[in-house]
């Protein structure tokens, strides 16, 4: 099945600088590769994603981008707040249209 | 903007009593999601349902928990009886098919005791 590394496991960051998570994954048959955010005692919201068709998707001060050859994409966030302190998981389906595996996430702490 | 429901938001049990959550996904979502979160970790699947079907509870600890969705629209997962391993959050989650965008309820906070 489907194993979705995730790195690193701790961030700390500038305000304003940029920070970047990156996660690979094993399956090749994977087309679907979402970011979500979670903020302490909440629920993940999503927040970007993308398919496997494209390369890169941006959403303001998010980006991500994906390269299916090495099987592995990135979570791009610049110009940081102290709002975007969270932790951030990524995830692919285990095989096509199956669920989503997890990656065991990114503690992201942006500092004033 | 529509959303999962789930409850309890919170549940204490003592060991080895039973405890059941709910769940009442997003209106049109035919695939529904039971995953474990443990805390500092990442979610982990349980159960999957197409509609009213289990397509995936190849990590459903089978001898204790138990999922349905009767009508293909709710659902209920249910663990007996509970052990100390069991404490964490159980998000649910639901989208209009699998693989694909999946939005997630607040969660049951549940602490075994």
């Amino acid at each position: 099945g489907e194993n979705v590394e995730q790195h690193p496991s701790t961030l700390s960051v500038q305000e304003g600088d940029s920070a970047v998570i990156k996660c690979t994954y094993s399956d090749s048959a994977s087309n679907y590769f979402p970011w979500y955010k979670q903020e302490l005692g909440k629920r993940p919201q999503l927040i970007i994603d993308i398919r496997s068709n494209v390369g890169e998707k941006k959403d303001q001060r998010i980006a991500v981008t994906l390269n299916k050859t090495a099987k592995h994409f990135s979570l791009h966030i610049t110009e940081t707040q102290p709002e975007d302190s969270a932790v951030y998981f990524c995830a692919a389906p285990n095989s096509g249209n199956t669920p989503l595996v997890f990656g065991k996430g990114t503690r992201l702490s942006v500092i004033a | 903007e529509a959303e999962v429901a789930q409850s309890p938001r919170y549940k204490i049990t003592e060991k080895s009593q039973a405890v059941a959550f709910w769940c009442d996904p997003i209106s049109g979502h035919a695939t529904l999601y039971w995953y474990r979160q443990i805390l500092g970790q990442g979610p982990e699947l349980l159960v999957q349902f197409q509609d009213e079907s289990v397509v995936d509870d190849s990590q459903l600890p089978k001898d204790r928990f138990s999922a349905e969705r009767l009508k293909g629209v709710d659902s209920t997962l249910k663990i007996q009886p509970a052990e100390l391993g069991d404490s964490a959050m159980y998000l649910c989650a639901s989208s209009r098919r699998s693989g694909r965008e999946a939005f997630f309820g607040q969660g049951t906070r549940l602490t075994v005791v």
